[in-house]
């Protein structure tokens, strides 16, 4: 299995509150994704990063931000939670080449995020 | 943008039998790929297939092929000899290179229930 982890797997938090996700990777791999799971709507991107600084907006992207300090870990912000932000959050990681080869994309476990 | 639809939000086989799950997608781009993704009761996120546009043979892995359709943009996966383990959320996924990311564009998922 690809080295990817998130934390915390699970969290529950009033609207209002800041929140953030981590996603660490052990593979060394140049691109990292946030994607949101909701039923009825399957997995949309949310942010990317293409590199240790690099970042770029997904479909849903608003009232989200994100950070990549180092090459191992990608962070996903909500400033001020809102309900409509509960949801699973994944991360993912590949590292495809300019043909779009290599470009499976391996998932973390998820992350569970209840906005109450 | 990209669009990727699937018709079937549930589907049910018996175990040993066949099934295919459907996939219909819309782009203008000529460079991209397609996946089949696999998500069982524990979340995780599993590659099941993936397909170059540029090539016309259809990909096999094991059990699962598809029947791929450039023309109609369209990208079934048979599940042959199903077993109680296939029982999962499918998805299909589509990517296009090289930009936007090499993110993947989702449909909504195919709930598959595979019984004795």
């Amino acid at each position: 299995d690809a080295g990817i982890t998130q934390s915390p797997r699970h969290k529950v938090t009033e609207t209002g509150t800041p929140v953030t996700l981590r996603c660490h990777q052990t593979e060394n791999h140049r691109y990292m994704y946030w994607y949101r799971q909701d039923p009825g709507h399957g997995l949309r991107l949310i942010h990317y990063s293409y590199g240790v600084k690099d970042t770029d907006k997904g479909e849903v992207s608003d009232g989200y931000s994100v950070s990549r300090s180092k090459t191992e870990d990608f962070l996903l912000t909500l400033e001020s939670a809102t309900s409509s932000q509960t949801s699973v959050y994944f991360c993912a990681i590949s590292d495809p080449t300019g043909t779009g080869r290599n470009n499976e994309q391996f998932f973390g476990p998820g992350t569970r995020l209840t906005v109450l | 943008a990209q669009t990727v639809t699937q018709s079937q939000p549930e589907m049910s086989v018996q175990e040993a039998e066949t099934v295919t799950l459907s996939c219909t997608y819309d782009t203008s781009e000529n460079n991209y790929y397609l996946f089949w993704y696999k998500q069982p009761p524990s979340r995780q996120m599993i590659l099941v297939i993936r397909q170059e546009a540029y090539k016309q043979q259809n990909a096999t892995e094991n059990r699962f092929s598809v029947n791929f359709q450039k023309a109609a943009k369209s990208f079934s996966l048979k599940i042959s000899d199903s077993q109680l383990g296939d029982t999962a959320m499918y998805f299909c996924a589509f990517m296009s290179y090289p930009f936007s990311g090499y993110a993947l564009n989702f449909g909504k998922g195919t709930s598959l229930l595979v019984t004795p």
